[in-house]
């Protein structure tokens, strides 16, 4: 059983660039979320994707955008990027959007904005 | 709105000493709690949840917790700590509004001296 991955592991972007951010969901999965952490902090819920289709969102800007695949697999895309984007981009899989089933963590994406 | 406090930033315990890791929550409803472990540069991995039921959960690694409602708190614990146990830890709730988001706390990290 594949576990979560996400690609890339770094990355390196300016203010104001684009990046995508990309994950592939544990093996049976439908259920993508996504999580900023910044340093010193807990994640925050971004949004969560079920059937390709955005289930719930949190205090993020519209800049903030995602898309699931018919694989289940997920992107984060974030615009016009700030330098408070510098954070550690964790991707969590799941069974059934809706319960309080066990996600799974991916190892993240460490974004420095400079 | 959900919240999760973790008030200890930072423990240090000597290893075979006994830990306890406080976590208090914030939620309108019956919570879904959630540990996770973080170790540098690696994703979250669960240590244990409650759901329903016994209020008592044992998890991996030797770990427990404890659910009371009375005192809205989840504490964290380990008889006899090994030095691997170094890492941070988070609590976090688990809503069921739309989206299934983990509302998680700041963070504790746990050093252990030898």
């Amino acid at each position: 059983e594949t576990g979560v991955t996400q690609s890339p592991t770094h990355l390196i972007k300016t203010r104001g660039q684009q990046v995508t951010l990309r994950c592939s969901s544990q093996s049976g999965h439908n259920t993508v979320s996504w999580y900023q952490q910044a340093l010193g902090q807990g994640p925050q819920f971004i949004f969560q994707y079920y059937r390709e289709e955005e289930n719930g969102r949190g205090n993020f800007p519209p800049r903030f955008s995602g898309l699931q695949f018919p694989n289940y697999s997920s992107e984060l895309n974030v615009n016009a990027l700030e330098l408070d984007d510098s954070a550690l981009y964790l991707c969590a899989s799941s069974f059934v959007a809706g319960k309080n089933n066990e996600q799974f963590f991916g190892p993240g994406t460490r974004l420095t904005v400079l | 709105a959900q919240s999760v406090t973790q008030p200890d930033i930072h423990i240090t315990v000597s290893e075979g000493a006994s830990l306890e890791l406080r976590c208090n929550y914030s939620y309108g409803a019956t919570p879904y709690l959630f540990w996770y472990v973080q170790s540098p540069g690696q994703g979250l991995q669960l240590l244990l949840k409650y759901f329903s039921g016994d209020t008592l959960v044992q998890g991996i690694k030797g770990f427990e917790a404890e659910f009371k409602r009375s005192q809205s708190s989840f504490n964290l614990r380990k008889p006899s700590v090994h030095w691997s146990d170094a890492a941070e830890y988070f609590c976090a709730v688990g809503t069921m509004e739309y989206g299934n988001k983990l509302v998680f706390g700041a963070g504790t990290i746990l050093r252990v001296k030898s």
